[in-house]
């Protein structure tokens, strides 16, 4: 089936440097993507999103680029800090006929961050 | 603290055993979502509300599932005859609005069957 997945289930990184965690998926018809971050025992937090129509969207720190035509969708964080260490999802909207659709997560990338 | 809150933080029960879990969402939003997670997955499409109205239930939510909402506040998600194959973190979402928005997680509830 469809789904979206990830290329690196773990990325370790120096404190300082920056981080890109990417995200494949599939579905066309997607047309909203999220990236959450999740620490131990918590939810899963809202960090950045993109609709289908853009290619890029920044935010504090962090940086969403979506490549329609291959697919996928990267998370860049400048600066990383070891607050940053979680494990981070990308989600996609799957619009349904007759429904607003629902977010598919993909597996996680867990970022560790060496000081 | 205006987040979505969810309780029991955690419930331990024996297989067999029927379980409730409470989501209180964030106050204005009208949409509420229920998701599953196991260890090292993301998070799984249980179903979700406008309002007080159920719209969509994922194929994950088997007939021992059912959740409500009754008057499009809180919810809650009632397991019986828990099985093993239960036990996960079942988080709670909400947003506001027609379309699909970010959602704002709650910490979860993990349920432990033994």
């Amino acid at each position: 089936g469809e789904s979206v997945g990830l290329h690196l289930p773990t990325l370790s990184v120096q404190e300082g440097d920056n981080s890109i965690i990417n995200c494949a998926y599939s579905n066309s018809a997607s047309d909203y993507f999220i990236w959450y971050k999740q620490e131990s025992g918590k939810g899963p937090q809202f960090i950045i999103d993109i609709r289908s129509n853009m290619d890029k969207r920044q935010g504090q720190r962090v940086t969403v680029l979506l490549n329609k035509t291959v697919k996928h969708l990267s998370l860049q964080i400048a600066a990383t800090q070891p607050g940053d260490s979680a494990v981070y999802f990308c989600a996609e909207n799957i619009r349904k006929e007759g429904s607003q659709g629902n977010l598919i997560f993909g597996k996680g990338t867990k970022l560790s961050v060496k000081p | 603290d205006t987040g979505v809150s969810q309780n029991p933080r955690h419930k331990i029960t024996k297989r067999g055993q029927n379980v409730t879990f409470r989501c209180d969402p964030i106050s204005e939003h009208n949409r509420l979502y229920w998701y599953r997670q196991t260890l090292g997955q993301g998070p799984e499409f249980l179903t979700y509300f406008q309002n007080e109205a159920q719209l969509e239930k994922s194929r994950l939510l088997s007939d021992r599932f059912s959740a409500e909402r009754p008057k499009g506040s809180f919810s809650t998600l009632e397991i019986q005859r828990t099985e093993q194959g239960d036990s996960a973190m079942y988080l709670c979402a909400s947003t506001y609005g027609q379309g699909l928005g970010k959602l704002f997680f709650g910490s979860g509830t993990q349920l432990s069957v033994l």
